[in-house]
């Protein structure tokens, strides 16, 4: 079974950082593309970015509303994904999901930027 | 403002149908699957389509996709209360080497 569980979520000030995690278990974790995606308060879907394999050399996309700002990277030996959050707004609380390829979503981690 | 654009909301009484509509263009839809996601109350979403008509695993047949050109429907039969979600449509998009969804629609089962 496919499990994906995100971790690290928190209170932080504006212009702070943060950096969450997400486990996964259930499947060959170094074969796929991760992906984060966010989700305001009673606000839809928002992709933040996503990390392809070592075979794709681990290339990296991100929105540009976090282009800068955030650090997507892995750590296939310990099958987690990695979302670095630097320079915090407030418009960057939200619940925070990791996905394989857009298939499979963990339960999500709540990230406020608030003074 | 979303790339993909859905109606707010639909709603149709139980066990009747429903269709609910995704418009993008020739840089996402037009260029690539969609993926079709219904976000039940207070959880994470849950992919109920993919590769625009193709459902997972343990998705009942009451729920189909189809695309054509540069848009999507998600269509849903024999509607009951449990369906009540928000569904949300998803692909990539070429020209801004980025995943885009839309802005979501609210299924009410009256």
């Amino acid at each position: 079974e496919v499990q994906l569980v995100e971790s690290g979520g928190g209170l932080v000030q504006p212009g702070g950082s943060l950096k969450l995690s997400c486990a996964a278990s259930g499947f060959t974790f170094s074969g796929y593309i991760m992906h984060w995606v966010r989700q305001a308060s009673g606000k839809g879907l928002e992709w933040v970015g996503r990390i392809r394999s070592k075979a794709n050399s681990y290339a990296t996309e991100y929105a540009a509303s976090v282009k800068g700002r955030f650090i997507i990277s892995r750590d296939d030996s310990k099958n987690t994904a990695y979302l670095q959050m630097n320079s915090l707004k407030t418009e960057d609380t939200a619940v925070y999901y990791c996905s394989r390829s857009m298939g499979d979503w963990g339960q999500g981690t709540l990230v406020t930027v608030s003074s | 403002q979303s790339v993909l654009t859905q109606p707010p909301s639909v709603s149709a009484a139980p066990g009747q149908k429903v269709t609910i509509s995704c418009s993008g263009s020739s840089s996402n839809i037009g260029n690539d699957y969609v993926a079709w996601y219904q976000q039940l109350p207070g959880t994470a979403p849950k992919l109920l389509m993919y590769e625009d008509n193709k459902r997972p695993s343990g998705i009942p047949d009451r729920f189909s996709g189809s695309k054509s050109g540069t848009s999507a429907t998600l269509g849903i039969t024999g509607l009951q209360t449990g369906d009540e979600a928000d569904y949300y449509c998803g692909t990539w998009d070429s020209s801004l080497s980025a995943a885009v969804f839309g802005g979501g629609t609210k299924l009410t089962v009256l």
